[in-house]
């Protein structure tokens, strides 16, 4: 049973902290997203990677950052971090290997920037 | 970049009616469709997808639907439950872009189904 996990279901912040968030997958996956998730906006990819140190932006990356030093770790920084990153964000995982494309999603962070 | 659109963004049927959530996308080259759904607090998770050299899937009560002229799926749920009840999520991939592992969302549909 693939599990992902991610380091804080609720996360309140000021304007201007560094801030982490943090997702580990159990399945060795290749693939890893973040997403953020608005209402009427449904999930938006911030950054993906599909090996360890690589990444790729997607397709809201401004005011974000991601570092993937091992393979099921993969973390989302705000480096100046602003009300409008008030949201909830979700990581997910994949392998590229059988004939599943699913992605497993994490429980979700909801980070509150005030 | 592909965009895909989703309607409507809410829905409200009654149990054991049918509901009927439709997508568009942008992308020709997209070839991978896969519809989440995401109960009330939880995550999202994987429900049904179709390839494009697929028309139809089935799976019990869910069914997917896929013509690739008019560049538009759909999913639909017969004779609805409560349990349905949640936001539905579709999605396209084109495996050019990143791979099938990278896909763009829709904007979501909440489904309420009325006891």
């Amino acid at each position: 049973d693939v599990k992902v996990t991610q380091s804080s279901r609720y996360l309140v912040k000021r304007t201007g902290e560094k801030v982490f968030l943090e997702c580990v997958q159990d399945m060795d996956h290749e693939n890893m997203f973040w997403y953020r998730q608005d209402p009427g906006l449904g999930l938006r990819l911030i950054y993906f990677s599909y090996d360890v140190k690589m990444k790729e932006k997607g397709d809201i990356p401004e005011g974000y950052s991601v570092s993937r030093e091992k393979k099921e770790r993969f973390s989302l920084i705000l480096e100046s971090a602003s009300t409008n990153q008030t949201s909830m964000y979700l990581c997910a995982s994949t392998s590229p290997s059988g004939h599943s494309y699913e992605q497993y999603f994490g429980p979700g962070t909801r980070l509150t920037v005030t | 970049g592909e965009n895909v659109e989703q309607h409507p963004s809410t829905l409200s049927v009654q149990e054991g009616d049918s509901a009927v959530i439709k997508c568009t996308y942008s992308d020709s080259a997209s070839n991978y469709f896969p519809w989440y759904k995401q109960e009330l607090g939880k995550r999202p998770q994987l429900i049904i997808d179709i390839r494009s050299n697929v028309g139809e899937k089935k799976d019990q009560r869910i069914a997917v639907t896929l013509n690739k002229t008019a560049k538009h799926f759909s999913l639909h749920i017969t004779e609805t439950q409560p349990e349905d009840s949640a936001v539905y999520f579709c999605a396209a991939s084109n495996p050019n872009s990143g791979g099938y592992q990278k896909v763009t969302f829709g904007t979501g549909t909440k489904l309420q189904v009325i006891p």
